[in-house]
């Protein structure tokens, strides 16, 4: 139990353009979604905190304009990544938990190039 | 605010033997989480072990256990009999106990395991 996936898990845009990640818990209900960034061998960066119903909770130095994030269901939150640059290549990976739980369950992730 | 520290950013070890992993973590709270999380290539996070820190018992999982350490915010993990399988990334982490509250990581350890 406790599946989350992630779609797409690759995807190549032009700069310029707009990709959108979905992340959804496919048996269970997240109150809660992460949303994380991670470059080459180095740890995960927290992104932003999203909570069904209402605006996600961006990190300090992460642009809310920039990165959309939505959380309109208790099973579907998404990450738009609006007029994309090539430094915006990254992994993207979401996690979810429920409340009264002390983990998160993680997506498989998200390669996001941006040509 | 929370801090966590893994001072290792590689590890070897021969296939069969036994390695620890160091993790030290910095929190004013009494009542938290701590994870060791494993990322192998596929870069999907997996769950190795958890701790509760109210908990005195070290926690156990087949081949992996830890040394928690709560006065000296210490949590290293050992994997026995470590196997090929067992090459990744290992990332430790630290969760308040409040619900919906956000995972802080280590900057991870690389694992080989050599045959």
């Amino acid at each position: 139990g406790a599946v989350v996936s992630q779609h797409p898990s690759w995807v190549i845009c032009k700069s310029g353009t707009s990709v959108k990640i979905e992340c959804r818990s496919l048996d269970f209900q997240a109150t809660t979604m992460f949303w994380y960034r991670q470059f080459p061998k180095q740890s995960l960066m927290l992104m932003a905190t999203s909570n069904e119903g209402s605006k996600a909770t961006y990190e300090q130095g992460v642009e809310k304009d920039k990165f959309l994030i939505n959380h309109a269901s208790l099973t579907l939150s998404t990450l738009t990544v609006t007029s994309a640059h090539p430094e915006d290549s990254s992994f993207y990976i979401c996690s979810a938990s429920t409340p009264g739980q002390g983990r998160q369950y993680f997506g498989p992730g998200t390669r996001l190039t941006v040509t | 605010a929370q801090t966590v520290t893994q001072s290792q950013p590689e590890m070897s070890v021969q296939e069969a033997e036994t390695v620890t992993l160091s993790c030290t973590y910095d929190t004013s709270e009494s009542d938290y989480y701590l994870f060791w999380y494993k990322q192998p290539p596929s870069r999907q996070m997996i769950l190795v072990i958890r701790q509760e820190a109210y908990k005195q018992q070290n926690a156990t999982e087949n081949r992996f256990s830890v040394n928690f350490q709560k006065a000296a915010k210490s949590f290293s993990l050992k994997i026995s009999d470590s196997q090929l399988g067992d090459a990744a990334m290992y990332f430790c982490a630290y969760k308040r106990e409040t619900s919906g509250s956000r995972l802080t990581f280590g900057e991870g350890t690389q694992l080989t395991v050599n045959p």
